[in-house]
């Protein structure tokens, strides 16, 4: 079954400390593995994916098969990264996106 | 580009009504995915279009129906309201080959 878990619902970090948000997933396939982000009031929109391997808005994620993780995470968050945070997982053929619970993250000053 | 738009952004309905929202993808975009938002279960996949071919379903009652126009624009139905049926709708469209979505703003449905 395809499956996505976010464990934590709300994560709530110092500005400039290390964030992490956890992704598991579980796929019998290849999957591609994304990290979508809803900032307060505006549509929910695409922060990366797995297979571009870059970093944006300072955020990385590191698909691990082994432990079929793809966390995301920052080394020194930002007040502006306050949102909730979901990620996402499409099957081999792309016509099909399960999403998980979401975290909320909350960067306090 | 213009974005995803849905129509219309906010619906009162009554239980036993039925209900239909409208997509209109991002131009060139040819497949659409609908969701439903809500606070207890999150972003549940609804289901998703390709060239006006459902290619694929989630686990939604046979009351959610959907159907995609030779434009790419989609629209959902769902018949015989419940009061559980009250979510934000959102639906998001992909171009053939990449797999990352754009979303729309939704249609918030409230049924009483």
């Amino acid at each position: 079954a395809q499956r996505v878990t976010q464990p934590e619902k709300l994560l709530s970090v110092f500005k400039g400390a290390p964030v992490e948000l956890k992704c598991n997933y579980s796929y019998s396939g290849s999957p591609e593995l994304f990290w979508y982000v809803q900032y307060s009031r505006q549509r929910l929109q695409l922060l990366l994916r797995h297979i571009s391997r870059e970093s944006i808005k300072g955020f990385t994620a590191d698909l691990n098969k082994g432990e079929t993780s793809f966390h995301l995470k920052k080394p020194f968050a930002q007040e502006e990264d306050s949102a909730m945070y979901y990620c996402a997982l499409s099957n081999t053929g792309g016509f099909k996106t399960i999403f998980g619970a979401g975290t909320r993250l909350f960067v306090k000053a | 580009k213009a974005g995803v738009t849905q129509t219309p952004r906010y619906l009162i309905k009554t239980r036993g009504q039925q209900v239909t929202l409208s997509c209109s993808p991002i131009s060139g975009h040819r497949s659409v995915s609908w969701y439903q938002q809500t606070p207890g279960q999150g972003l549940q996949f609804l289901f998703e279009y390709f060239s006006e071919t459902q290619r694929n379903k989630g686990n939604f009652p046979g009351r959610f129906s959907g159907r995609q126009f030779s434009n790419s624009r989609s629209e959902m139905n769902v018949s015989t309201l419940e009061l559980g049926d009250s979510a934000l709708y959102l639906c998001a469209s992909s171009e053939p080959v990449a797999r990352e979505q754009y979303f729309g703003p939704g249609t918030r449905l409230t049924v009483t």
